[in-house]
């Protein structure tokens, strides 16, 4: 089973500033089938993007996603207000066919 | 615009079985879609529980797989989520969820408002 690794746990910046998320897959996985989400308090998760590149509809391009192999990233340009929020990675496995999520970082205002 | 309902019990009994169920308006459960459930114990992170495809395979979390069963009903165009053995492990706020349906990509683009469900006597 594929673990997800997401660092840091928490990250404090300001409005404005630029904020990079990462996620390490415990073994090489297909770029193809890795998601990101933000949840805020008391809300449903919110697909930010997928693939590991496209964003999901209504998604500002302020919020972009890279990575292969292990690696992957998530990107906010600068930050605002309403992006302090909790964000989760998300990988689909084939072996067995199930869902992964990272243990979440959590953005919060410095 | 796909919206998600869950709907059920918000307290199970230890060693019971917790039953929920999904109403899907806006799309059909017959569409090119898998449909989801995912979990979240208070303060917790994401748990996926299991899928099911129109056609009704199944996929569970070999984690939770021996106690898991999901179903659909095309009829009234929703989904269920069962449960059994429950212990407070299984307390959680319980969501279901639509798949983009994108071949070739993953991901739940629609999720439903969450429900709490509790284990406890």
């Amino acid at each position: 089973e594929i673990v997800l690794t997401q660092s840091p746990g928490t990250l404090s910046l300001s409005p404005g500033e630029r904020a990079t998320l990462s996620c390490r897959a415990s073994q090489s996985v297909s770029s193809s089938y890795l998601a990101w989400y933000q949840q805020k308090p008391g809300q449903a998760p919110r697909l930010l993007i997928y693939g590991p590149s496209s964003r999901a509809t209504g998604i500002p391009d302020r919020f972009s996603g890279s990575g292969s192999g292990t690696d992957f990233t998530l990107t906010i340009s600068r930050l605002e207000p309403e992006d302090f929020a909790v964000y989760y990675c998300q990988l689909y496995g084939t072996s067995p066919p199930m869902y992964t999520f990272g243990q979440g970082t959590k953005l919060e205002i410095k | 615009q796909v919206q998600l309902q869950e709907s059920g019990p918000g307290l199970v009994k230890p060693s019971g079985t917790l039953s929920l169920t999904c109403a899907v308006s806006g799309g059909s459960i017959s569409s090119k879609n898998w449909w989801s459930w995912v979990r979240q114990p208070p303060g917790k992170g994401l748990e996926w529980i299991g899928e099911i495809y129109q056609s009704g395979s199944t996929n569970y979390n070999p984690s939770l797989k021996s106690r898991v069963t999901i179903s659909a009903d095309k009829s009234e165009n929703q989904f269920s989520l069962k449960l059994s053995s429950v212990t407070a492990a299984d307390t959680a706020v319980y969501y279901c969820a639509r798949h983009l349906g994108i071949s070739g990509t993953r991901g739940f683009d629609f999720w439903g408002q969450g429900t709490m469900v509790t284990v406890s006597s």
